[in-house]
């Protein structure tokens, strides 16, 4: 049981604009920045967010992120075959010690 | 560039410790903090701990501590993540991740929760299997 919600899959067709949720509480994503993750299929994940909507260079301005309260989302718009992947969600979490915590992670698949 | 190079593959009994190393390269090792994040088969990702490679300190997740213990080497520029007392809920692949930001600025050390994971080895799977 992921402390950040994410639907398990989502999907749409080249050119389509995509969106992915990642719910949270006032310990995380509340008071934190998230952070998105992309996963490719076998290989490590790769920044995608930080900062809630900031894009490292080299990720394409297809991507893009926001935060309201306690949830986060990632937008994928001109959706191609290469996005096709796990994307996951991350906050730190002030509750207990701290740690940072993920989302269950949300199955990409491009029509 | 900046690169994390990790070790290879690892096969333990339950019961016994494995090592895994992250060398670093490309960036001052000592200003960025290290993560270790793993993922069991077809799950997702669980945050393990932090490293300042600079003094060594470290703070782990609740979950891990009495079990693992994350140590650097500033002369290789390599961090390591020692696990015990394995079993098999901890077969997994095994990821260091960078911190994405300065460890100092303005000579304030910044907290571990100032920056999420930016760059990451390409992983280490570490199986427990009698």
């Amino acid at each position: 049981q992921s402390v950040l919600t994410q639907p398990p899959s989502a999907s749409g067709t080249p050119g389509q604009r995509v969106t992915i949720s990642c719910s949270g509480s006032s310990s995380n994503i509340g008071s934190n920045y998230v952070y998105w993750y992309q996963q490719l299929p076998g290989t490590a994940p790769k920044l995608l967010i930080y900062r809630n909507n900031q894009r490292p260079s080299g990720v394409p301005d297809r991507f893009s992120g926001s935060k309201s309260g306690t949830s986060a989302s990632l937008a994928i718009s001109g959706l191609r075959s290469e996005d096709e992947a796990d994307y996951y969600c991350a906050a730190w979490d002030d509750s207990l010690s701290g740690l940072w915590v993920f989302g269950g992670g949300t199955k990409l698949t491009v029509l | 560039q900046v690169q994390l190079v990790q070790s290879g593959a690892e096969v333990k009994k339950p019961g016994a410790s494995v090592k895994v190393s992250c060398k670093a390269s490309g960036y001052t090792f000592t200003s960025y903090y290290m993560h270790w994040v793993r993922q069991a088969p077809g799950q997702g990702l669980e945050w393990m701990g932090i490293i300042n490679p600079s003094g060594g300190s470290t703070s782990y997740a609740q979950k891990f501590q009495g079990r693992v213990t994350m140590t650097r080497d500033t002369s290789t520029s390599t961090v390591y993540m020692e696990l015990s007392s394995l079993r098999s809920e901890d077969t997994a692949v095994y990821y260091c991740a960078r911190g994405g930001g300065p460890i100092t600025i303005f000579g304030v050390v910044t907290p571990y929760y100032y920056y999420g994971m930016d760059v990451w080895g390409q992983g280490t799977t570490v199986t427990v299997s009698s």
